[in-house]
């Protein structure tokens, strides 16, 4: 069955290190986003990609970075981490004909 | 811009009971609706649907009929069990192949035996 996998589940850091969050998804969806959940805030974006080498800017972009070299991986990375980036980070893909987002099972960050 | 207002919660209810958690939207044109649902410890997946004006989504007993007149999309469901209990999120997305989905800040619903 095609999914969509995060890693690492679980993650604490300390202030200023570098920081990447890995999603692959085996749907072959052009479409991937990474959005972070914080109570109160519902699901923010913070980058989306529409395809091979696309990347574009959430409404929550500043101190994260994304690439896309390939269909399957979308990697989140946090340039220097802050305590403010403490959260939940899920990764999706979605399918371009019908705009349902498949949602991976989240990663959990600490900042210290 | 696009936005999606859903009711204040927490919801706490008991089993059996009926359900409605309200979802209004702001869009141009003719968005799809979706209520989205994420269980404890878990990533969202998809509950239900909607493409267009009046068009009910249903699921697991769940239901939401997409209401252009008054711009919305209720959920609702007749008798909630304690498996229930979790987080709903309803959400838009634009016409458009590439579109972005819009969510709402979410609602949590308990449901007790």
């Amino acid at each position: 069955d095609a999914e969509i996998t995060q890693s690492p589940r679980h993650k604490i850091t300390e202030t200023g290190r570098q920081v990447t969050l890995a999603c692959h998804q085996t749907w072959n969806h052009n479409n991937m986003f990474w959005y972070r959940q914080d109570l109160g805030h519902g699901l923010r974006l913070i980058h989306y990609s529409y395809g091979v080498h696309d990347t574009n800017k959430g409404e929550v972009s500043d101190g994260y970075s994304v690439s896309r070299s390939n269909t399957e991986d979308l990697p989140l990375t946090l340039e220097s981490a802050a305590s403010s980036q403490t959260s939940v980070y899920f990764c999706a893909s979605s399918d371009q004909s019908t705009g349902e987002l498949f949602f991976g099972e989240g990663s959990r960050l600490t900042v210290l | 811009g696009n936005s999606v207002t859903q009711m204040e919660g927490p919801v706490t209810l008991s089993e059996e009971a009926f359900l409605t958690i309200n979802c209004t939207y702001t869009a141009t044109g003719y968005p799809s609706l979706f209520w989205y649902v994420q269980y404890p410890g878990e990533g969202l997946q998809l509950l239900l649907k909607a493409t267009k004006a009046d068009d009910k989504g249903s699921n697991k007993g769940f239901e939401a009929t997409y209401r252009k007149e008054t711009t919305s999309f209720h959920l609702e469901k007749g008798s909630v069990q304690v498996s229930d209990s979790a987080v709903y999120f309803c959400a838009l997305s634009p016409t458009g192949a590439n579109s972005k989905l819009t969510f709402g800040k979410g609602i949590t619903l308990s449901v007790r035996p």
